[in-house]
């Protein structure tokens, strides 16, 4: 069945620092890719999507890239601040027959950013 | 922000009783699903329903039902409480999957907070 596993947390961070956040998935046919974050108390926003490869989503200074040969759909954001902390959730979607649009959720990864 | 309401936002109850979680959306969409979040785990699918009176069991619905009568409605039971199903509860809404730009997209609701001593 479909998986997705992210590198595991907490990461923690000083402002301004590079962050990446490792994703991969296992996924029959062609998937819909996912990250969602959510913020302390509040239930999960979406963040950026790419529904095929090679499509690069972005949003809020973050971005990600479908790669379809390596699996992969990792969490960029060149500069963070401390308004990023949250949880951080890599999700794949099947589109194909029966899936209802159900998503397969990583466990999530806890980024801390301090001034 | 999606429409959607999840009641009560907290509860507190003691093993065995019975529990029901409910889920108000006020966007008109088909789909609509209920998650548990447990640490270590992500999130994790209940149950979903796929229109007035269609559901389905996800990953973890043991000791878990659902009813949805209306659309605007989706009502989580816990039939007779344990502890291990203290956690925090998500509804999520998802308009016509697998179709464009939107296909797959769910929207959530802020959680109910669950806690079975």
């Amino acid at each position: 069945g479909d998986s997705v596993t992210q590198m595991e947390g907490p990461v923690t961070l000083s402002e301004e620092a590079f962050l990446t956040i490792n994703c991969t998935y296992t996924a029959t046919g062609y998937p819909s890719l996912f990250w969602y974050v959510q913020y302390p108390g509040e239930g999960l926003q979406l963040l950026l999507k790419a529904t095929k490869a090679d499509d690069k989503g972005s949003n809020k200074g973050f971005e990600a890239t479908y790669r379809k040969e390596t699996t992969s759909f990792h969490l960029e954001k060149g500069s963070v601040q401390v308004s990023d902390s949250a949880v951080y959730f890599c999700a794949l979607g099947n589109a194909g027959g029966t899936s209802y649009g159900k998503l397969t959720f990583g466990q999530g990864t806890i980024l801390t950013v301090h001034p | 922000d999606a429409g959607i309401t999840q009641s009560p936002r907290h509860k507190v109850t003691e093993t065995g009783t019975p529990v029901t979680l409910r889920c108000h959306q006020t966007e008109n969409h088909r789909y609509m699903y209920w998650y548990r979040q447990d640490p270590g785990h992500g999130l994790r699918l209940i149950h979903y329903s796929y229109g007035v009176k269609d559901t389905d069991k996800g990953e973890v619905s043991d000791g878990y039902s659902v009813s949805r009568s209306k659309t605007e409605d989706f009502l989580l039971t816990l039939e007779s409480a344990t502890s291990s199903q203290t956690s925090v509860y998500f509804c999520a809404i998802s308009d016509t999957p697998g179709q464009g730009a939107s296909k797959n997209i769910q929207y959530f609701g802020a959680g109910t907070r669950l806690s079975v001593l």
